[in-house]
């Protein structure tokens, strides 16, 4: 069964500084991953969409890796700023469920 | 602007009732997906959608129910069967076929009276 965890749960940073969101899965046969954006009481945001032949997408200060062998991506956020402060969901779309299987999301808040 | 509408954003339950939660969407999407929103869970699919007249059971589907009778449109009911129904609600729809980006809704908050 794929499980899909992301480290860390919160992350509080500075204005300006670079991070590194982390998300790992237990079953390596994937379509694809996605990086998404929850703001509060809202609907999810596409960011990047990974597909199980790439290796990375960015998207302007954005930047995601998948190593699908070891289970692995990162989102980089360059140079964060107050108006990135929302929670990141990772999800993959399995080869054996048809379906998005989410990870529990890391809310991240940028402050002054 | 294209997008997924989904209402009413706030919505309380008595007990013994049933509640239908609304979703459109005006981006000629096929599939369409209902997902429950617990804190500290992720999200969890409820029902899924390919193609009108045609939905598949996710993995929490006790206690839901679903139509699809227009492409535009995917209502969610909730029964009195679902016995914690208190959670936040997302609708989305896609492009049908793999490595398509789902797009969201702003859901609907389902409490308890």
């Amino acid at each position: 069964k794929q499980e899909v965890t992301q480290i860390p749960a919160a992350l509080s940073v500075p204005e300006g500084e670079n991070l590194v969101l982390n998300c790992s899965f237990t079953d390596s046969a994937i379509y694809n991953l996605q990086w998404f954006r929850q703001d509060p009481g809202k609907g999810l945001t596409s960011l990047l969409l990974i597909q199980s032949s790439q290796r990375e997408q960015t998207s302007g200060r954005l930047n995601a890796s998948l190593d699908k062998s070891s289970g692995r991506s990162t989102l980089y956020i360059a140079a964060s700023q107050p108006g990135d402060s929302a929670t990141y969901l990772c999800a993959v779309e399995s080869y054996n469920t048809d379906k998005l299987i989410f990870g529990t999301g890391t809310r991240l808040q940028v402050f002054p | 602007d294209g997008g997924i509408t989904q209402s009413p954003k706030y919505l309380f339950r008595k007990e013994g009732q049933n509640v239908t939660l609304s979703c459109e969407q005006n981006l000629n999407h096929d599939a369409m997906y209902w997902y429950r929103q617990d804190p500290g869970q992720g999200l969890r699919l409820i029902y899924y959608s390919q193609i009108v007249n045609d939905f598949q059971k996710g993995d929490i589907a006790e206690g839901y129910s679903v139509s699809r009778e227009k492409k535009e449109s995917f209502p969610l009911t909730v029964t009195s069967a679902q016995k914690n129904p208190t959670a936040f609600y997302l609708c989305a729809s896609s492009i049908a076929g793999y490595n398509q980006p789902q797009h969201f809704g702003d859901g609907t908050r389902l409490s308890i009276l």
